[in-house]
């Protein structure tokens, strides 16, 4: 099975600042990655897929990068909502595994 | 608009089987895929498998292989999970989601929580 290795596990930030969450594949997934937001008690929310193109009605501070085994999602100017859970998912093969998640706090 | 409006929660013992059910509607049924997600508490999200929802076949996790069917009955545009010989490692909130096409997962049920305890 493809592993999927987030980072950081959790991290804090402020409205208005950047952030990134890094996702690592332990074998090359070519571009065949999805990033999703889950608040609690909540689905999952489907934001880019594959790798960097968007899901209807995320907004456009999301963006996504990557390729291989290293992948990105940029945050650009925080907003209070968006205070969630992040995963990376693999979709190149079955099984189509998920990072551990990223916890986003807002300060 | 696109719904997947998944059964009720459920609480089974050691041994026994459950059945969750997902009932699509806003879209052609058999046009997507439908695969089962789950997320024990406080755990990474799982995936246990797809089902083409046109022709029936399916595709499992290693992980679930023997104990997990997916099914579908079109004619009611709703796909089935079932899973077998529940242990207390089985408990989760058991989600279904529909395939956009690229195995990504564009729209997703509300969640099933399934307690397995003796």
């Amino acid at each position: 099975d493809i592993q999927m290795t987030q980072s950081p596990s959790s991290l804090s930030a402020s409205v208005g600042d950047r952030v990134t969450i890094i996702c690592r594949a332990s074998q090359s997934i070519s571009s065949y990655l999805n990033w999703y937001q889950q608040k609690p008690g909540k689905p999952p929310k489907l934001l880019i897929y594959p790798a960097s193109s968007f899901h209807s009605g995320v907004p456009s501070r999301f963006s996504g990068s990557g390729s291989g085994t290293d992948f990105t999602l940029t945050i650009n100017s925080l907003q209070p909502e968006d205070s969630a859970t992040y995963y990376c998912q693999q979709s190149y093969t079955a099984p189509y595994t998920f990072g551990q998640g990223t916890k986003l706090e807002i300060k | 608009q696109v719904q997947l409006v998944q059964s009720g929660a459920e609480v089974k013992k050691p041994g026994a089987s459950v059945k969750v059910s997902c009932e699509a509607s806003g879209y052609t049924f058999s046009s997507y895929a439908i695969h089962w997600v789950r997320q024990a508490p406080g755990q990474r999200l799982e995936w246990m498998g797809w089902i083409n929802t046109d022709n029936g076949n399916t595709k499992y996790s290693q992980r679930f292989q023997g104990r997990v069917t997916i099914t579908r009955d079109t004619s009611a545009s709703t796909a089935y999970l079932e899973l077998s010989s529940l242990r207390s490692e089985d408990t989760a909130v058991y989600y279904c989601a529909r395939d956009e096409g690229l195995t990504a997962l564009d729209f997703w049920g509300q969640g099933t929580l399934v307690t397995v305890s003796s």
